[in-house]
């Protein structure tokens, strides 16, 4: 079954250490994204792909990098993790075959002690 | 540049009773609209989608969505609601496959027994 996946689900880390939340999905979508949601707020797009070795930066500034050399993994990484970090993120992709809906994936919750 | 608004943060129904949220949009030209459910700790699910044709369209788990484009409005109605019906609710406005999505702030919806 198509679907995007993400891991880990949960992460409790330590300030200062590095991190990568994957993202991966089967849906042979092109495009990928990356959002930041607090709880009971908006979601906030940091990062996005269009296709193989390309990323563009979001509306909502992040000290996260993204990369993208395979079309279904969208990996994020925190270089040096802080308490400013703690967050959800959300996952998604869209396809050129439908209007611009994403479909996102169930979320890392990440806290930073 | 395109923008969302729903007007209202928390809703508060009793089980059984009509659902209406609220969903104004800005976009200079025909907008792709779409309304997301999340739950608790979850990802975003896609309930509905409009892009042309017939103004009222229908979703899954009983939602429909009525496009006004007099009223710049998306409002997302069910007839009956469930207690699993309680979520948060999200509208969303893009351009078509090639855009990125702008997400509203998000309707809280609880339902009492």
């Amino acid at each position: 079954e198509a679907d995007i996946y993400q891991t880990p689900r949960y992460l409790v880390i330590g300030t200062g250490k590095k991190i990568t939340l994957e993202c991966s999905q089967t849906m042979g979508h092109d495009k990928m994204y990356w959002y930041q949601q607090d709880p009971g707020m908006e979601l906030h797009l940091i990062h996005y792909s269009y296709g193989v070795n390309s990323t563009e930066k979001g509306d909502l500034s992040s000290e996260s990098t993204v990369s993208r050399i395979r079309t279904e993994h969208f990996p994020l990484t925190l270089e040096s993790a802080r308490p400013s970090h703690t967050s959800q993120y959300l996952c998604a992709s869209s396809g050129t075959g439908g209007q611009g809906e994403q479909y996102f994936g169930p979320g890392t919750r990440l806290t930073v002690t | 540049a395109q923008s969302v608004t729903q007007p209202d943060i928390h809703i508060t129904v009793s089980e059984g009773a009509s659902l209406e949220l609220r969903c104004n949009y800005s976009y200079g030209a025909t907008p792709y609209l779409f309304w997301y459910v999340q739950s608790p700790g979850q990802g975003l699910q896609l309930l509905l989608k409009y892009f042309s044709g017939d103004t009222l369209v229908q979703g899954i788990k009983g939602f429909e969505a009525e496009f006004k484009r007099s009223q710049s409005s998306f409002n997302l109605r069910k007839p009956s609601v469930h207690w699993s019906d309680a979520a948060e609710y999200y509208c969303a406005v893009g351009a078509g496959s090639a855009r990125q999505l702008t997400f509203g702030s998000g309707t809280q919806l609880t339902v009492l027994p």
